[in-house]
């Protein structure tokens, strides 16, 4: 089973409103991420657990709240966010050390109104 | 500031041709050059990998070269067909530390094949 699993596909929230993104992967991974990626734009980096701790914040907005609650789960709580915030959320995994290939989701298709 | 500069942008090819994408790097510390592939609506996939150890690297239709001197790697694409039609990343990481593999991506190149 190489599959990181995200949930939901789609979200539209409105400005006001709190919504959680979910992701699961059962290869005993103990990196995960979150990545931002706008339209027709490269992932960038916005969160790294490493076992189930945070060790990477790329200066993320606290709008943007991660939370690893074991080592096959991650999620992003979202709360007041902007428009600007309307992305393609892709979660990832990777073994640690040096052979850390990064398998990512299908990613949530965020639409903030 | 851009960490790894991805060249071009978009890439037209004809069914059979070779598609070639170049990447170029700054951070010394990186040891880890994956290739990803994005389809339209998905996460991005992986291509392939090299480490700065090795010159060059096969798999299928797919090589990467590297040229650890000039901070270059490059993806071909052999007997590119319509299916190929995505956008490939390159990206660059240090994955010596113990935090995860923090990657860092290339603009992007959108690569078209034409039957």
């Amino acid at each position: 089973d190489t599959e990181v699993t995200q949930t939901p596909k789609h979200l539209v929230m409105g400005m006001t409103n709190k919504k959680s993104l979910k992701c699961e992967q059962h290869m005993g991974h103990r990196a995960m991420y979150w990545y931002k990626q706008k339209a027709k734009k490269p992932p960038e980096l916005m969160f790294v657990y490493s076992y189930e701790k945070l060790s990477i914040n790329e200066s993320v907005p606290s709008r943007f709240s991660p939370e690893c609650p074991n080592s096959s789960l991650l999620n992003l709580h979202l709360h007041a966010l902007q428009p600007e915030d309307s992305a393609l959320y892709l979660c990832a995994s990777s073994r640690t050390g040096v052979n850390t290939e990064a398998f990512f989701g299908q990613g949530t298709r965020l639409t903030v109104v | 500031q851009q960490q790894v500069k991805q060249s071009p942008q978009s890439l037209i090819v004809q069914k059979g041709g070779i598609s070639i994408i170049n990447c170029a790097y700054e951070n010394t510390a990186f040891d880890y050059f994956p290739w990803y592939q994005q389809f339209p609506g998905k996460g991005p996939a992986l291509l392939i990998a090299i480490r700065p150890d090795v010159s060059e690297k096969k798999e299928g239709r797919f090589t990467i070269s590297f040229n650890k001197s000039a901070k270059q790697f490059s993806l071909h694409i052999m007997d590119s067909q319509p299916g190929d039609s995505a956008t490939y990343f390159c990206a660059a990481s240090n994955v010596a530390r113990a935090a995860g593999n923090k990657l860092t991506f290339g603009g992007g190149t959108r690569v078209l094949v034409k039957p």
